[in-house]
């Protein structure tokens, strides 16, 4: 049965702290991992991974992919308050559509 | 502003009663997607169309059916609500099967007593 994991599934840091969130992923036919942040409402897209290896970076946020590993991280230096979300992985398969979600990991930065 | 809206925003329902979800998306996309979203399960696909004309299942179809109107409107609809739909449903449209991510509409919270 396919699967998306994250790990931790909570976190409190303090503005300034460097975090690192976890996904690991048990999939079959493989295509993509995207990272989405969910504040109140609904998720917004941050980053499609394909290819092992190659980070992708927007601000200080930053993603890579480990297809050897099945899993990828998702860096957030010198966080902010307004980084506290909940950060979701997910999966998209080659058979058409198919997206696994993983649980999320729930990110508060306190002041 | 661009994106797919959803309606109601809120809704509660007595056990047994039947309601429709209603989404529309303004980006011509081709693909269209109704999850709901619980603590601890992250988000699970209801029903999925990839294009206008089709639908197809995903990981919890059971209870729901749904109609894609046209290219831009895509409703889901409880004909039998029951407790366990108690949840946040989500609609999110992607032009290229997901290859490109989601957007997502703003939610709907529905109760169900």
């Amino acid at each position: 049965e396919d699967k998306v994991v994250q790990s931790p599934l909570s976190l409190v840091v303090h503005e300034g702290d460097t975090v690192t969130l976890n996904c690991s992923y048990e999939v079959t036919n493989f295509r993509s991992l995207l990272w989405y942040k969910q504040e109140k409402k609904a998720p917004t897209f941050l980053f499609m991974l394909t290819s092992s290896g190659i980070e992708k970076k927007s601000g200080r946020l930053s993603s890579i992919l480990d297809k050897k590993e099945l899993s990828s991280i998702l860096n957030i230096t010198a966080t902010q308050t307004g980084d506290s979300a909940i950060y979701l992985c997910a999966v998209l398969k080659t058979s058409y559509d198919k997206v696994i979600f993983g649980p999320g990991t729930s990110l508060s930065v306190i002041p | 502003n661009a994106g797919v809206t959803q309606t109601p925003k809120f809704q509660v329902l007595k056990t047994g009663q039947s309601m429709t979800l209603q989404c529309a998306q303004d980006m011509n996309h081709n693909s269209m997607y109704w999850y709901r979203q619980d603590p601890g399960m992250g988000l699970r696909l209801i029903y999925y169309s990839a294009s206008e004309g089709t639908t197809d299942k995903g990981e919890v179809p059971n209870g729901y059916n749904v109609s894609r109107l046209n290219k831009r409107e895509f409703s889901l609809r409880l004909e039998s609500a029951a407790p366990s739909q108690t949840s946040v449903y989500f609609c999110a449209s992607s032009e290229r099967q997901g290859l490109d991510g989601y957007t997502f509409g703003s939610g709907t919270r529905l109760t169900v007593v």
